[in-house]
Order: C-alpha cells, then structure tokens, then sequence
C-alpha cells in the first residue's frame, strides 16, 4: 500500500514567521492529497487539499505545493499566528473507495 | 454541517472485557472508518467500510472487528480488551469521490483498559 513520510515532527517558529511542513509518498497513482489540522483536545479538520493534476493551491496564509515527479507535497503557512500552533497531518489517496494513508504528523509551535 | 458522533467521549474498561464504540453521522456519506491514534504514530487505521455490511481491514486491524448494519452507523468491537488498546479512537466518514472526498472525524473516544 501507500507510504506517506512527514517531515519533521515538531516545528517551533516565531510569530509572524513562514512554516513549511514536507511529506512524500510512495505510490505514483495517488491523486488526492489533503492537509489536516488538529488543535489540542479537538478533532482533525481539512485545511486545504490538492488534487494531481493541480502544482499548487492556495488560501489566504496558506497553500500547497505537489510535485508528482519527485512525489512529494508540502505545506507552507506564512505570517504565522499563536493559532496556527496545532498538529498537522498530511495524506495521500490512492484508488477510488476514499481510503486515505496519512503522515505522522507535526506539532507546529508559534511563540509569540 | 456535518456531524459525526461517538456514543462515549471517555470509557474506562477491564483487561478481557468486550467493548463497543460506536459512531454516527447525519450526512448519507458512503464511506466510514476508524483509526486509532497514539503520541507519535499519528492516524492510523483500523479498519473502514464503504457501504452497509461491507468492511476492509486497515493497517492495524488485530483485536478489533466492526460492523456496519445502517449505512449512518459504524461499531468499533473489541472483542477482548487488551492494556495496549488503550488510544484515542477517531472514527470519520466521507462521500465516495465527485470531489467531495473530505473525511469528517468525530470527537474521539479515550480508552483506557485498566
């Protein structure tokens, strides 16, 4: 099955600041690809997520970027907020059914 | 809005006892899944099902079972409690492609098997 690699498990960034959190994938059909924030004691929730046939999304602060040749995808949030500060999840989706393989995360930290 | 609950937010059970967690959501959506999620081996899962009696296993899928008789309701069986399923259990649901593959996650169980 799918592998999705995410990197790195913590990030500590100061206000104000870009953070940039990095997964790859394994499998060349995958074709979905969300990003999940999860803030402490909460459910995970969609942020923002990519398709294939797509380089690049954005939405406000944040945005999303795919490379399918090196099979890999990254998160970038710019002016960070203490907000932001939560654990982000990246995945992959392969086939039709909807399953999706999701990173291990990274707890991103904003001080102010 | 979508809304996707589970029947305990806390349980706390006995090595050896069967336990049921179950979930529920309101949106019609296909697909339902559960995953397990420990402190630095994020999401992982369990098992999922895509339509009413239909299951897949997951990654993790030893000591559990599920079943999914209504297409809104999905169970989380443990058939013997064992101190290393203590977790957080997340179950989700989400349409079946059409670009509206979002996963909607409950707020989670904490177990503990004392």
């Amino acid at each position: 099955g799918e592998n999705v690699e995410q990197h790195p498990s913590t990030l500590s960034v100061q206000e104000g600041d870009s953070a940039v959190i990095k997964c790859t994938y394994s499998d060349s059909a995958s074709n979905y690809f969300p990003w999940y924030k999860q803030e402490l004691g909460k459910r995970p929730q969609l942020i923002i997520d990519i398709r294939s046939n797509v380089g690049e999304k954005k939405d406000q602060r944040i945005a999303v970027t795919l490379n399918k040749t090196a099979k890999h995808f990254s998160l970038h949030i710019t002016e960070t907020q203490p907000e932001d500060s939560a654990v982000y999840f990246c995945a992959a989706r392969t086939g039709s059914l909807g399953r999706l393989y999701f990173g291990r995360g990274t707890q991103l930290t904003v001080w102010p | 809005d979508v809304k996707v609950t589970q029947s305990s937010r806390y349980l706390v059970k006995r090595t050896g006892e069967k336990v049921f967690l179950e979930c529920v959501q309101d949106m019609d959506h296909e697909n339902m899944f559960w995953y397990r999620q420990d402190p630095g081996l994020g999401l992982r899962l369990i098992y999922f099902s895509y339509d009413v009696k239909m299951k897949e296993k997951g990654d993790i899928p030893e000591g559990y079972s599920v079943s999914r008789e209504k297409k809104e309701r999905f169970s989380l069986i443990l058939e013997s409690a064992s101190t290393n399923q203590t977790s957080m259990y997340l179950c989700a649901s989400s349409l079946i492609g059409g670009g509206q593959e979002t996963q909607y996650f409950g707020p989670g169980t904490r177990l503990l098997v004392l």
